[in-house]
């Protein structure tokens, strides 16, 4: 079946400018990630939605990131004023629920603000 | 927070050779993952690691879930060109309010010579 797919899979922006990124995740999956890479680093936890329940934002670095989820499947993370260190690769993953631990990635959207 | 410290960096190696990274946690893990990210995509599942030293294998990989349950290693045998990519472990604490969340190595970057 299809896994998650993101979009854009590149995206190079102005600083300042607003970006929105897009993450389908795997059908049926009711948990979804949304994390950033940045070079030589780790994943770095930045949203997390499971069905209808209130999002787990704890993860965003500024009032600048938000992401909504419709209809408990696509998701958007929208960066406003984007920065210079913006720039990373942004990741979304989902999984078939919380108690699920194993967690299936898209292939990334690169962001690049000049 | 829990800190995972994931090891060597990046390592060289000559085709046929074998490969061993490990990870080890300030903290206790329920369980364990092992993904490999090849340039360009997003990182894919290799093992998943459930129970305190519990030994996997998944073709020429192997990982183990360390007794302490605070660490855990992942072998790579008879290495070929392909392996070339980066390596996280993960990790999942069943405890605390954040069950759902994963914990993420840095990352070993392996680079394999023909």
């Amino acid at each position: 079946g299809a896994g998650v797919s993101q979009s854009p899979s590149n995206k190079v922006t102005e600083k300042g400018k607003d970006v929105e990124l897009r993450c389908d995740p795997i059908s049926g999956h009711t948990a979804l990630y949304w994390y950033r890479q940045s070079l030589g680093q780790g994943l770095e936890f930045l949203i997390y939605f499971q069905g209808n329940s209130a999002p787990d934002k704890s993860g965003l670095p500024s009032d600048r990131f938000s992401a909504e989820r419709t209809g408990g499947s696509v998701s958007t993370l929208t960066i406003q004023r984007t920065q210079q260190e913006d720039s990373a690769v942004y990741l979304c993953a989902s999984s078939p629920g919380p108690s699920s631990p194993t967690q299936y990635f898209g292939p990334g959207t690169r962001l690049l603000v000049l | 927070g829990q800190q995972l410290n994931q090891s060597p960096q990046s390592m060289f190696i000559q085709e046929g050779e074998d490969v061993s990274m490990n990870c080890t946690s300030s903290s206790i893990f329920n369980t364990w993952l092992w993904y490999k990210q090849d340039p360009g995509e997003g990182p894919v599942l290799l093992i998943a690691l459930y129970k305190a030293g519990e030994l996997t294998s998944n073709g020429r990989l192997t990982a183990q879930f360390g007794i302490t349950r605070k660490d855990s290693f992942l072998n790579i045998s008879a290495s070929i060109p392909s392996d070339v990519g980066i390596y996280f472990c993960a990790g999942r604490s069943d405890s605390g309010g954040s069950n759902y969340k994963l914990t993420f190595g840095k990352g070993t970057l392996l680079t394999v010579n023909p």
